[in-house]
């Protein structure tokens, strides 16, 4: 089984900043594997990013993923105030189990 | 417009059972594999079980592997879970989701990626005495 780690679990930027989201496989996979969701609360999460760097529709391009092999990174370039959420990365491979990362909380410094 | 509206969450005692349905709207219900996915307070996002397209293939969590059941009726566009022998740890929000794929090209490489796109908002499940 795939485990992500995501780090940092906090991260508190100003509105404007650039936000840097780190999720680590534990063993390498294929990019078009990772998945990036963002959640805010009481909302259904949302779909970001797919195949590690393919925003979904209607994303903004201040998002931006990237990475490979363990490493990946979700990039929000200028904080807006509505991008203050949780984010969560995705292994979505061939088979179970469809493991998520422990979430990236983006809180308002 | 895209919508997956669960319901049947509730209160139950530990060792109950409860049915979770998810009514899917505005696309052909049937092209598409599902899965549901839980919540549990306060904690991050845990899969719980998938079915394909026309149901010939599920797979569950091994938290939930012969307790919970998925199905689906496409022709009324519902995805079911079946929850039996409820846990305190079950309780939580559990929310529907459609995989969607796409064709993306690394390197030389054409792949498929497959997502998570279309989520309902979940209906609430609790475990307790």
């Amino acid at each position: 089984e795939i485990v992500l780690t995501q780090s940092p679990d906090t991260l508190s930027l100003s509105p404007g900043e650039r936000g840097t989201l780190s999720c680590r496989a534990s063993q390498s996979i294929s990019s078009s594997s990772l998945v990036w969701y963002q959640q805010k609360p009481g909302q259904a999460p949302r779909l970001l990013i797919y195949g590690a760097s393919s925003r979904a529709t209607g994303i903004p391009d201040r998002f931006s993923g990237g990475g490979s092999g363990t490493d990946f990174i979700l990039t929000i370039s200028r904080l807006e105030p509505e991008d203050f959420a949780v984010y969560y990365c995705q292994h979505y491979g061939n088979s179970p189990p469809w493991t998520f990362g422990q979430g990236t909380k983006v809180e308002i410094k | 417009q895209v919508y997956l509206v669960e319901s049947g969450g509730g209160v139950v005692q530990p060792g109950g059972s409860l049915r979770l349905s998810c009514a899917g709207s505005g696309y052909s219900f049937g092209a598409h594999g599902m899965h549901w996915v839980r919540q549990a307070p306060g904690k991050g996002l845990e899969w719980v079980a998938f079915i394909n397209f026309d149901g010939g293939n599920k797979y569950y969590a091994d938290s939930v592997k012969g307790r919970f059941t998925i199905s689906r009726d496409n022709s009324h566009s519902r995805l079911y879970l079946q929850m039996r022998s409820l846990r305190g740890e079950d309780t939580g929000v559990y929310s529907c989701a459609r995989v969607s794929t796409q064709d993306v090209v690394r390197g030389f490489k054409k792949m498929a990626s497959y997502y998570m796109d279309v989520w309902g908002k979940g209906t609430t499940v609790a475990v307790y005495s």
